[in-house]
């Protein structure tokens, strides 16, 4: 199995700050790579494909970047509405796996 | 556009079978793409269980799979999910998701549904 591991776990952030969240796999997953945002009660949102494909309706303030093993995520300017978890997850090869999460706080 | 939503009941009992089903509506499930189950045990984080193409053939967790089925029904529009021999550990939000592998990776999601399995 390909193990996900994102780092920062948590982080403490003001609005307007720009925030980076990192996703490493065990081996090399090309660009199959997608983030997630969740809310406490509610699904995940898919955000990013394809390691820095935006879907649709997504805010430009998301970008995602990397490739092989290294991802990040960045919000280039936290809004009110960015507190939440984020998860990555890689689409390279079954079982499909998802990093742990990093909860993004109000500082 | 796409909307899912899972049903099925809230509590099941130990040693029992745990039973799913995900309506899909805006989008016939035999069009295309995967459709799968994930699931999140409170205040934890998201586990993949399995994922069913849409002309049936499946793909399973290891840690799951001798325990899981997953099916279509065409008629329906619907998908289903069983775990069988489920204990506390299988308590969790269990959600139902389009899934577009390789293009990218779960894009629409159901709410989600809270089952319990009590002793």
């Amino acid at each position: 199995d390909i193990q996900m591991t994102q780092s920062p776990s948590a982080l403490s952030a003001s609005v307007g700050d720009r925030v980076t969240i990192t996703c490493r796999a065990s081996q090399s997953i090309s660009s199959y790579l997608a983030w997630y945002q969740q809310k406490p009660g509610k699904a995940p949102k898919l955000l990013i494909y394809k390691a820095s494909s935006l879907e649709s309706g997504v805010p430009s303030r998301f970008s995602g970047s990397g490739s092989g093993t290294e991802f990040t995520l960045t919000i280039s300017s936290l809004q009110p509405d960015d507190f939440a978890t984020y998860y990555c997850q890689q689409y390279n090869s079954y079982p499909l796996t998802f990093g742990g999460g990093t909860k993004v706080e109000i500082k | 556009q796409v909307q899912l939503q899972e049903s099925g009941p809230g509590l099941v009992k130990s040693s029992e079978t745990l039973s799913l089903t995900c309506i899909v509506s805006g989008y016939s499930i035999t069009s295309g793409y995967y459709w799968g189950w994930i699931r999140q045990p409170p205040g934890k984080g998201l586990e993949w269980i399995g994922s069913i193409y849409h002309r049936g053939s499946t793909y399973y967790n290891p840690s799951l799979k001798s325990r899981v089925t997953i099916s279509l029904d065409t008629s329906k529009n619907q998908f289903s999910l069983k775990l069988s021999s489920v204990t506390a550990a299988d308590t969790a939000v269990y959600f139902c998701a389009r899934d577009v592998v390789p293009t990218a990776g779960f894009d629409s999601w159901g709410q989600g549904t809270l089952v319990t399995v009590s002793s």
